[in-house]
């Protein structure tokens, strides 16, 4: 059974940095591109994030560029998100996700997700 | 940035009737790269549909999409009760993901 869980999330200042981690288990960690989404209170899903599973590429939407970081490491089955020069735009729940398929092909949707972690920027 | 757009907003109907939701693009998308979402309040989204028309694992046989280029819907033949929910399309292009606004389906 596949599981993701995120930790990290929390209160933080305009301005300020957060590292949210997501530990995986129950698939082949290395074999799949992973994600971050997010959904702010009240709001839709926004996709943030990817990374490639061998971390040969990433992905950024253009409202988290030059902010935030994705990154993995496959020793630890484990996704991480440096969030930098947080804005309380940024105030959301943060999900990670798995790509759906095998892993073999690319397919571009999210089959599995963790619960979330909840990340509340403001002063 | 291929935008999504999702209507209704909001459906009102009764357990047992049709749901139809549409998920219209601003351009046109490849249907290998739209899915559906389910969402219920406090929980972690679910794949119901990827491919625009393959059902993911789990996903009851009165749940179906269909579509292509700009124009997908999902359909679901006859309301569960658990079924009532928050639906969202999502597509890739080019090395972005969106999502369309969603589409609540409520207990009339």
């Amino acid at each position: 059974e596949v599981q993701l869980l995120e930790s990290g999330g929390g209160l933080v200042q305009p301005g300020g940095s957060l590292r949210l981690s997501c530990a995986a288990s129950g698939f082949t960690f290395s074999s799949y591109v992973l994600y971050w989404v997010r959904q702010a209170p009240g709001k839709g899903l926004e996709w943030v994030s990817g990374i490639t599973g061998r971390s040969s590429n990433t992905y950024y939407a253009d409202s988290v560029k030059g902010r935030f970081t994705i990154s993995r490491d496959n020793s630890k089955n484990t996704l991480y998100l440096q969030m930098n020069n947080l804005r309380a735009e940024d105030t959301a729940v943060y999900f990670c996700a798995k790509e759906g398929g095998s892993g073999r092909n690319f397919v571009a949707y999210f089959d599995d997700w963790g619960q979330g972690t909840l990340v509340t920027v403001s002063s | 940035e291929i935008v999504l757009t999702q209507s209704p907003g909001t459906l009102s109907l009764s357990p047992g009737e049709r749901a139809t939701l549409s998920c219209r693009a601003s351009q046109s998308v490849s249907s290998t790269y739209l899915a559906w979402y389910q969402q219920k309040r406090g929980q972690a989204p679910r794949l119901l549909i990827y491919g625009a028309s393959s059902r993911a694992t789990g996903t009851p046989d009165r749940f179906s999409g269909s579509g292509s280029g700009t124009d997908f819907t999902l359909t679901i033949s006859r309301l569960e009760p658990e079924d009532f929910a928050v639906y969202y399309c999502q597509q890739y292009d080019t090395s972005r993901w969106t999502f369309g606004q969603g589409t609540k389906v409520e207990v009339k």
